[in-house]
């Protein structure tokens, strides 16, 4: 089966500007998680989305946004840049969210100069 | 809030010497998850404890969870240079929606 796929790998903006990260989930999974691998800390949990909807949201402010379509694929939306954005943001998906095990994709690396 | 805390940050041992990793949590856990990170890579799933005192075994990965269900670890037996990369223990936050990460123990093997 395919894995997570996220697009674009890597993704340079300058501060100020929005960047669009895309993640399409493994098919049967309604779950789609995102979250944030900054240097040194860790797996920050940025949003989680079922069935088209937001179902929590992590300690991020609300520049940091984001949607599931019907096909349950997802895209995150960074508003506003600024440097400390800079890190790798992961996609992951499940079948049911909280208990089963997360798949993650690759990743995309947002540099923000 | 609640948080995951996981030791030691990062863990340097030569080829064959044995890894143990901790994960504690200031609360009771319903379930924890454990994922590896090789370099360069994404997290990939390993395993998932839900019973009070639950010991789980992949090879030379043993996985416990601790009788009060507060803590967890990993010991890796006579490590190999395939076992380098850094080890997630991963907890449901209170209102069981997402899975919160530790920072991660990083593995550094020489042989």
């Amino acid at each position: 089966e395919a894995g997570v796929t996220q697009s674009p790998t890597h993704l340079i903006k300058t501060r100020g500007q929005q960047a669009t990260l895309r993640c399409s989930p493994i098919s049967g999974h309604t779950s789609v998680y995102w979250y944030q691998q900054a240097l040194g800390l860790g797996l920050q949990f940025l949003l989680w989305y079922d069935e088209g909807e937001e179902r929590n949201r992590g300690n991020f402010p609300p520049r940091f946004s984001g949607r599931q379509f019907p096909n349950y694929s997802s895209e995150l939306n960074v508003n506003a840049l600024e440097l400390e954005d800079s890190a790798l943001y992961l996609c992951a998906s499940s079948f049911v969210g909280g208990k089963s095990p997360l798949h993650f994709g690759n990743g995309t690396r947002l540099t923000v100069t | 809030g609640q948080q995951v805390m996981q030791i030691p940050q990062y863990q340097h041992v030569q080829e064959g010497e044995d890894f143990t990793t901790y994960c504690n949590s200031s609360t009771t856990l319903s379930n924890i998850q454990w994922y590896k990170q090789r370099p360069g890579g994404h997290p990939v799933f390993l395993i998932q404890l839900v019973k009070s005192g639950e010991v789980k075994k992949q090879k030379r990965l043993t996985f416990q969870f601790g009788e009060a269900k507060k803590n967890s670890s990993l010991h890796i037996t006579a490590t190999q240079t395939t076992d380098v990369g850094t080890y997630f223990c991963a907890e449901d936050n209170q209102a069981g929606t997402a899975l919160i990460f530790g920072k991660g123990t990083t593995l550094s093997v020489s042989s």
